[in-house]
Formats: C-alpha cells, structure tokens, sequence
C-alpha cells in the first residue's frame, strides 16, 4: 500500500516554461510534505517543504502547493530551467518527526533547452 | 560546514555475508536516519536514530540492524546477505528529530 503516490514517471518540458509535478498521498494523519530533488550518484538535496496547516509555500522558482481535502500536493518550478532537470521526490511526515520520511517514487523531469 | 559523509561509497559482497556501513552526519546534527532505495521499491525508510536511541524502524527483516554512536555517527549492520538487498543506502541527518533532513551521496552495495 502505497502512502505516497507520484503517478508520473516522467515528464519533459521546454525550458522558461512551468514544470508542474504532482503528487498524492492517502494517510490524513500526514502533517508535513517535502520535495528533494536527485542527480544520479547524489543522495537527494530538500527543495521546499509545507505544513498541512499550509496551503501554499513559496521560494524563489519553487512554489508548493497543498489540497488536504483532495490529498494532493503540486511543486510548481518557474521558469524550468536545463539544470532543473533531476528526479523529483515527494516525501511526507507524520507526529511531528522528520526522521521516518515516506517517499513517493519519484518523477524525472527533463529540461530541454 | 562539510555535509553528511558515508563510506564506502561502494561495495561488492556475496549471498551470506554481512557487511557494515558508516554514516557521519553533518556537524551539530544529533538525528540521523537511513533509507534504502532500489528500482523496484524506490526509497524506504530503515531507521531512525536520536541522542544513541533507535526511535523508529522501518518494515525490514531483523538482519538489518543499525546504531548512533556519542558522537552522533551511525553505522548499519545487514546480516546474511541477499540478493534482494543490493541497492543504494542512503543516511540524513538533521538537528533535531523535527528538522529538515539532509542526505548524504550513499553507499551503493551489490550483492552477487
């Protein structure tokens, strides 16, 4: 049973323009969302991250946003760049520790130039 | 500050043996956590580790084992090797057990 699902393997996009990756989860009991993002042969690297009391967190090029009520969060990047391009993973956390993440399966984004 | 160190990066073992791997987290953080992610099950959670103490476990068999040390660095221990475990061990530290964690580069573990 998958808590946290990525439904998009993959997804390409030309670059200067939105790249919208998303992701849903099924525990309520989730009270923190992250995104990292990953290069092959490096451990993953946070991006953003929201509370469920949140429904939107903004830094720089990276927006997330929550719907608790459909169970689904978005990690909009404007505008994508060459570099942006990595495997995307949505995590989540419940009881207030960060320590026992539950990871999605990851979505690779390409940029193309 | 230098980021969370893990050694080896890589390493081969055969079915049945056990092997051990070393995590030093970043500076001042006293939380640190493992994870391993394979193609098929990508990331799963293994431990958690606090102040010496183990405060979560993840859903593996008992042949993996795991510990945090005084100085915050931690090892994990996998017994009787099998095929199935090869995959890339990845271990995050953070200050406290409710900040963000950060990742080390793994160590990548084949088992033939």
């Amino acid at each position: 049973d998958q808590q946290v699902k990525q439904n998009s393997p993959s997804l390409s996009v030309q670059e200067g323009r939105i790249s919208i990756l998303n992701c849903d989860y099924t525990n309520s009991m989730f009270d923190y969302f992250l995104w990292y993002k990953k290069y092959p042969a490096e451990g993953p690297t946070f991006l953003i991250s929201i509370s469920s009391i949140k429904d939107k967190n903004e830094d720089g090029r990276f927006t997330v946003f929550l719907n608790k009520s459909a169970k689904h969060l978005s990690l909009h990047i404007v505008p994508s760049q060459p570099g942006d391009s990595a495997v995307y993973f949505c995590a989540a956390s419940y009881g207030g520790s960060q320590g026992n993440l539950i990871f999605g399966k990851g979505t690779k984004l390409s940029v193309k130039p | 500050k230098a980021g969370v160190t893990q050694t080896p990066r890589y390493l081969i073992k055969t079915r049945g043996q056990q092997v051990t791997l070393s995590c030093s987290p970043i500076s001042g953080h006293r939380s640190v956590s493992w994870y391993q992610q394979t193609p098929g099950q990508g990331l799963q959670f293994l431990f958690e580790y606090f102040s010496e103490t183990q405060r979560n476990k993840g859903n593996f068999p008992g042949r993996f084992s795991g510990r945090q040390f005084s100085n915050s660095r931690s090892e994990m221990n996998v017994s009787t090797l099998e095929l199935g475990d090869s995959a890339l061990y990845l271990c995050a530290s953070s200050l406290t057990i409710q900040e963000t964690q950060y990742f080390g580069p793994g160590t990548r573990l084949l088992v033939l």
